[in-house]
């Protein structure tokens, strides 16, 4: 049973605009949302996260904004730059971590 | 900076060999876990470890054992190594729950 889904698995954006990555979970127990980006042949990294009691937090272009009526999350990118063009991982903390499938972004300069 | 380091970047095995897959991070971390990335499929836990000695099982452990005798050191074998084992695998190591440290990953082809 997949708890987490990212059902775009690819998302190409011009160069300046709005990323807007999307993420759907099934648990209510979850208490960390996080943002993971890889490059090919790279581990990943960490991006940005929300804890479950809030429902934004903003790092510099990065936004997560979390609404947990409707068990979604997002993050956004603004302006998008052309070293944004990676793989986005959603994830969630319970007892373990959970990650999405991943979405691949590409910005086109 | 924490830092999680895998012992190979890239590895080419054969069918049927037994592969060792080594990890250590320098932080203390009680926390290891093993995880496989392929296409489409993200990130799946293979096993994971919250203390020296002790092992858990993840999403897809079949065909895959681990070994954790320092609290630094967490390393995944292969016992018969297979073709559909091929993937990029990332060790990676946490404190609690908040947050994972991932190493750079170890792209393995099983010929």
């Amino acid at each position: 049973d997949q708890q987490v889904k990212q059902n775009s698995p690819s998302l190409s954006v011009q160069e300046g605009r709005i990323s807007i990555l999307n993420c759907d979970y099934t648990n209510s127990m979850f208490d960390y949302f996080l943002w993971y980006k890889k490059y090919p042949a790279e581990g990943p990294t960490f991006l940005i996260s929300i804890s479950s009691i809030k429902d934004k937090n903003e790092d510099g272009r990065f936004t997560v904004f979390l609404n947990k009526s409707a068990k979604h999350l997002s993050l956004h990118i603004v302006p998008s730059q052309p070293g944004d063009s990676a793989v986005y991982f959603c994830a969630f903390t319970g007892n373990q971590f959970y990650f999405g499938t991943g979405t691949s972004l590409t910005v086109i300069p | 900076d924490v830092k999680v380091t895998q012992s190979s970047r890239y590895l080419v095995k054969r069918t049927g060999e037994k592969v060792f897959l080594e990890c250590v991070q320098d932080m203390d971390h009680e926390n290891m876990f093993w995880y496989r990335q392929d296409p489409g499929l993200g990130l799946r836990l293979i096993y994971f470890s919250y203390d020296v000695k002790m092992k858990e099982k993840g999403d897809i452990p079949e065909g895959y054992s681990v070994s954790r005798e320092k609290k630094e050191r967490f390393s995944l074998i292969l016992e018969s190594a297979s073709t559909n084992q091929t993937s990029m695998y990332l060790c990676a190591s946490s404190v609690l729950t908040e947050k994972l440290f991932f190493g750079s990953g170890t792209q393995l082809s099983v010929l």
